[in-house]
C-alpha cells in the first residue's frame, strides 16, 4: 500500500481564495483524521471521522474550515476564504478502529504544506 | 481534558549520547500511550506504544516505561545517532477519547556527529 496520500505537497495561495485539500487514506482503515501543524500551537486535531462520518470536529477553528468524507477512500478539507493565519503544514492520518480491540497505529500523510500570502 | 506535557526543546547531543526525553500526562482512567517521531519534510510515524501502567514500548533502541505513579512515559535511548534528528511527539488516548490523540507540544532533537 502507498500508505496515506495528500495532495497537494505545496500550496501558496492569495488570501481571500478558497483553498482544498485532499486526502486518501489506506485502504481498509475506517478512521481518518485531519491535523494542523503550526510552530505556535504545535499539532491539532480538527476533526476526525468514523466509516465516513464525522464524529468529532470540536477543532475546526472557525466557520472558514469544513471537511467532507463523501467515501471510504477520499476526504477534503476546504477553507474559504483562506487567511495568512491558515498558513500551517496540514496532515491526514488514517487507521483502523476496532471496538475493544488493542491500540493500532495511525498513519500520517507527508502533509500539505499552505502558505496563505 | 486530557493533556501531555513534554519537556521543552531544542535538544542538542553528541552522537553516541544518551538521550532521555520527558512526558508527562494528564487524563482520566488509564489512557494508552504513544510516542512519534517526525522526520524532517514527513508525516509522522509511529515509534513505540504502551497500552497499560507498567509496559515498556520499545523500538529501534528507543525504549519508553508508562508509569502510572508519576503519570510519565519518558524517551530514553542508550546512544543516539546522527539519523534520530527529528522531532519527537508524546500522545495520548484516553478511554474516553473514541479515536482522538491528544499530542504534546513536540521536542526537536538534534544529533550532532
Amino acid at each position: 500500500d502507498a500508505g496515506v496520500i495528500q495532495s497537494p505537497r505545496h500550496e501558496v495561495t492569495e488570501m481571500g481564495q478558497e483553498v482544498t485539500l485532499r486526502c486518501k487514506p489506506i485502504s481498509g482503515h475506517n478512521s481518518l483524521f485531519w491535523y494542523r501543524q503550526t510552530m505556535m500551537r504545535g499539532l491539532e486535531l480538527l476533526i476526525y471521522f468514523n466509516n465516513n462520518v464525522p464524529i468529532d470536529d470540536s477543532g475546526m477553528p472557525e466557520d472558514r474550515f469544513s471537511a467532507k468524507m463523501p467515501n471510504a477512500s477520499f476526504s477534503t478539507l476546504k477553507i474559504q476564504p483562506s487567511e495568512p493565519r491558515d498558513s500551517a503544514v496540514y496532515f491526514c492520518a488514517s487507521r483502523i478502529e476496532v471496538f475493544l480491540a488493542s491500540e493500532t497505529e495511525a498513519f500520517f500523510g507527508q502533509g500539505t504544506r499552505l502558505t496563505v500570502v | 481534558g486530557d493533556s501531555v506535557t513534554q519537556m521543552e526543546g531544542p535538544v542538542t547531543l553528541s552522537e553516541e549520547a544518551f538521550l532521555t526525553i520527558n512526558c508527562t500526562y494528564t487524563a482520566t482512567g488509564y489512557p494508552s500511550l504513544f510516542w512519534y517521531v517526525q522526520y524532517p519534510g514527513e508525516g509522522l510515524q509511529l515509534l513505540l506504544k504502551a497500552t497499560k501502567a507498567d509496559d515498556k514500548g520499545s523500538n529501534k533502541g528507543f525504549e519508553a516505561t508508562y508509569r502510572k505513579e508519576t503519570t510519565s512515559f519518558h524517551l530514553e535511548k542508550g546512544s543516539v545517532q546522527v539519523s534520530d534528528s527529528a522531532v519527537y511527539f508524546c500522545a495520548l488516548k484516553g478511554r474516553a477519547s473514541g479515536s482522538r490523540l491528544t499530542f504534546g507540544e513536540g521536542t526537536q532533537l538534534t544529533v550532532n556527529p
